[in-house]
């Protein structure tokens, strides 16, 4: 049973570095094919991907928050790290983990984890 | 304003067919599959329709997709209370894109 849970601040001051981690099990992200990504949806919005990290350390980012963000994992923890700096409001937005597979795409999803831009 | 477009809402009484579509270019749907979700009130996102047309285990067969050169559909058959939820495409271009939601009013 693959589950993903994402913790991290649920409140941030405008130009913080957010992070959030994501913890997962019932697959490894050493396994041929297997990805952890990251979207999110600001509130009464549309979904919104943001990163994603393969088995082979490969990293795919989406082209206009690239240079906001960076994605990290720790297999050995079954964790994947989403960093996002110089936090605005218009960030605000539940930010959800899903595991990836190389057919099926996002087919596992956490809770989603609301984070909270404000001074 | 979402590069796959699709119409803000839907609506349809029980027991009725309704569909949804997905319109993008050559880039995205055109050259790459499509992915329905499924989002319920209040919770994440579930995976619906893989491939354009396949459904995971355990989705009922009254939900079904489909792809023509650069416009996807999503179909449900039998329409029930419990479908009444937002509903996104997604395909890859440069990178992974949403539709802009469509929000399915069950009357």
């Amino acid at each position: 049973q693959i589950t993903l849970k994402e913790s991290g601040p649920t409140l941030v001051k405008p130009t913080q570095t957010l992070t959030l981690t994501c913890t997962f099990s019932g697959f490894s992200l050493s396994t041929s094919g297997v990805g952890v990504g990251w979207i999110r949806q600001p509130p009464g919005k549309a979904l919104e991907w943001l990163a994603l990290i393969f088995w082979d350390d490969d990293k795919r980012y989406s082209p206009s928050l690239k240079s906001r963000l960076t994605i990290t994992k720790d297999t050995s923890k079954n964790q994947v790290v989403l960093t996002m700096t110089n936090m605005d409001p218009v960030d605000t937005a539940t930010y959800y983990c899903a595991h990836w597979g190389p057919v099926t795409d996002f087919d596992y999803w956490g809770q989603g984890t609301l984070v909270t831009v404000s001074s | 304003q979402s590069v796959l477009t699709q119409p803000p809402s839907a609506s349809g009484t029980p027991g009725q067919r309704v569909t949804i579509s997905c319109s993008g270019s050559s880039s995205n749907i055109g050259s790459n599959t499509v992915n329905w979700y499924q989002q319920l009130p209040g919770t994440a996102p579930k995976l619906l329709i893989y491939s354009n047309n396949q459904r995971p285990s355990g989705v009922p067969d009254r939900f079904s997709g489909s792809k023509s050169g650069t416009s996807a559909s999503l179909a449900i058959s039998g329409l029930q209370s419990e479908d009444e939820a937002d509903y996104y495409c997604a395909a890859w271009d440069d990178s992974l894109l949403f539709g802009g939601g469509t929000k399915l009013t069950v009357l």
